[in-house]
């Protein structure tokens, strides 16, 4: 079956480490998103793609980088300079290009600090 | 203000209760979404709308477009059913959807 993996289901990092967390889809889709939930708060974009190679700055960019090599793959990595990086990830997927596709969401990467 | 928000935040209900929660926006958007949160994180997506109404079991989720508002419904709620759920707003420009805070369901037995 399609969908989308994020790995590892629990991180933990120590001060000053980077981290990088997985988001591989086998869903055929030229776009995906990388959102960050914080406890009773709604989703945050950080970065997003819509094709490969490219990718743009979201709502919450800062201390996160993003590569997309691969149409499959949209590794997040969280960086030191990320000051609080304690929170819940996702990682989604749709169709790019054409308005009104729904998004396909991974099961999420809990990040916590050491 | 924020541009999408969902009423109540909280909503507790007996088992076979007719729910309904609500999501106004202020913005104009070519669809808008509902999605599901299980406790564990994951999100499921349930509907995705740009005019009308639409239906899938017991769920049913409609939208006003000129009253920029959209309602889920769920009849018959079961203990199953407790989630937060989202109604994510797509913009007009693209892809990108804005988030709401949720609504936090808990269907007791």
């Amino acid at each position: 079956d399609g969908g989308i993996t994020q790995s590892p289901k629990y991180l933990f990092r120590k001060e000053g480490q980077n981290v990088t967390l997985s988001c591989e889809q086998n869903l055929n889709h030229d776009a995906m998103y990388w959102y960050r939930q914080d406890p009773g708060q709604g989703l945050r974009l950080i970065y997003y793609s819509q094709i490969v190679n490219d990718f743009q700055k979201g709502d919450i960019a800062e201390g996160y980088s993003v590569s997309r090599e691969k149409k499959e793959s949209f590794p997040l990595t969280v960086t030191s300079a990320q000051k609080n990086p304690t929170a819940f990830y996702l990682c989604a997927s749709s169709v790019a290009g054409r308005h009104n596709q729904p998004q396909h969401f991974g099961d999420g990467t809990r990040l916590s600090i050491l | 203000k924020n541009e999408v928000e969902q009423s109540p935040q909280n909503l507790t209900a007996q088992e076979g209760e007719f729910i309904t929660i609500n999501c106004s926006y202020s913005v104009g958007i070519s669809a808008l979404h509902w999605l599901q949160q299980h406790p564990g994180g994951g999100i499921v997506s349930l509907f995705m709308l740009s005019s009308g109404k639409k239906k899938h079991g017991r769920l049913i989720a409609t939208i006003n477009i000129q009253e920029k508002h959209s309602s889920l419904h769920i009849t018959a709620s079961h203990p199953r059913d407790s989630a937060v759920y989202i109604c994510p707003l797509q913009e007009t420009s693209g892809s990108r959807l804005t988030f709401g805070e949720g609504t936090q369901l808990t269907v007791n037995p």
